[in-house]
C-alpha cells in the first residue's frame, strides 16, 4: 500500500516569490513520483515526474521537483511564480510497475499581485 | 491529435435517475480511471480497468457501474444508489505497463454532475 500527503492545504504567495509545495510519501516497495496541475473546472495536466536516474526532475514552466529517498519527499519548487500559476496542484505516486496512482489531497497554490 | 474525450461537459438528473458519462480515449492506452472530485478534496477512485472486459473496484465504487467493451472506450454509470452524487467527475487512462511508460495518467475534461 501507498500512501501521499500533501502537507500545506493552501500557500498564497505575491508575484514574483519563490514557492514550495511540499508532498512526501510512503510505500512499501519502490515508486514513481508526479506532480500533476489543475485550472479550475478542468483535468489534471502532468507538470513533471521522476522515475529514475538524477534526483532533480525539471518539468514544465519553470517548475522543478527533488526527490529525497531518504526522507520519502517529492517537494516542487519554482523561483520566481506568475498570476498565472494560480491553480490546484496534486502530488501522486504509483508503484513501479503498476499504473494505477495514489493522489494527495491537493495544494491550491495563489499568486497575488 | 491523440487524447481523452469525456461528455458532457455539464449533466444535471433528477433524484433517482441513473445517467451515464462518457469517456473515449485514442491513444491506445490499456488501463482507464474514474475519479470522482469533490471541493476541497483530492481525487478518490472510483473504478479502473487494466484490460478490455475487465475492471476493478476502486475506493468510492458503491453506487457506481462501468464497462469496457473497447479498449477506447470506458463509460461510468451513476446510479439511484449514489446518496451524493453532485460533483465533478475525472476520466484518466494510462499505458499500464508502468516500466514503460512509468504510470502517468492523461486526464480528460471532466463532467460536473448536478442533481436537481
Amino acid at each position: 500500500a501507498q500512501s501521499v500527503t500533501q502537507l500545506d492545504s493552501q500557500v498564497p504567495v505575491f508575484e514574483e516569490a519563490p514557492v514550495e509545495l511540499r508532498c512526501n510519501y510512503s510505500s512499501s516497495v519502490s515508486v514513481y513520483l508526479f506532480w500533476y496541475v489543475q485550472y479550475p473546472n478542468q483535468g489534471l495536466q502532468l507538470l513533471l515526474k521522476y522515475l529514475s536516474g538524477s534526483t532533480l526532475v525539471k518539468g514544465i514552466n519553470g517548475f522543478e521537483a527533488e526527490f529525497n529517498k531518504s526522507q520519502t519527499s517529492f517537494h516542487l519548487r519554482k523561483p520566481s511564480v506568475h498570476i498565472s500559476d494560480t491553480a490546484e496542484y496534486f502530488c501522486a505516486v504509483s508503484a513501479m510497475n503498476r499504473g494505477k496512482s495514489t493522489f494527495g489531497d491537493g495544494t491550491t497554490l495563489t499568486v497575488k499581485p | 491529435d491523440g487524447g481523452i474525450t469525456q461528455s458532457p461537459k455539464y449533466l444535471f438528473r433528477k433524484e433517482g435517475q441513473n445517467v451515464t458519462l462518457s469517456c473515449e480515449q485514442n491513444l491506445n492506452h490499456d488501463a482507464m480511471y474514474w475519479y470522482r472530485q469533490d471541493p476541497g478534496q483530492g481525487l478518490r477512485l472510483i473504478y479502473y480497468s487494466q484490460i478490455v472486459n475487465d475492471f476493478q473496484k476502486g475506493d468510492i465504487a458503491e453506487g457506481y457501474s462501468v464497462s469496457r467493451e473497447k479498449k477506447e472506450s470506458f463509460p461510468l454509470t451513476v446510479t439511484s444508489a449514489q446518496k451524493n452524487p453532485t460533483a465533478f467527475y475525472l476520466c484518466a487512462s494510462s499505458r499500464d505497463r508502468a516500466g514503460v511508460a512509468g504510470g502517468e495518467q492523461f486526464f480528460g475534461p471532466g463532467t460536473r454532475l448536478t442533481v436537481l
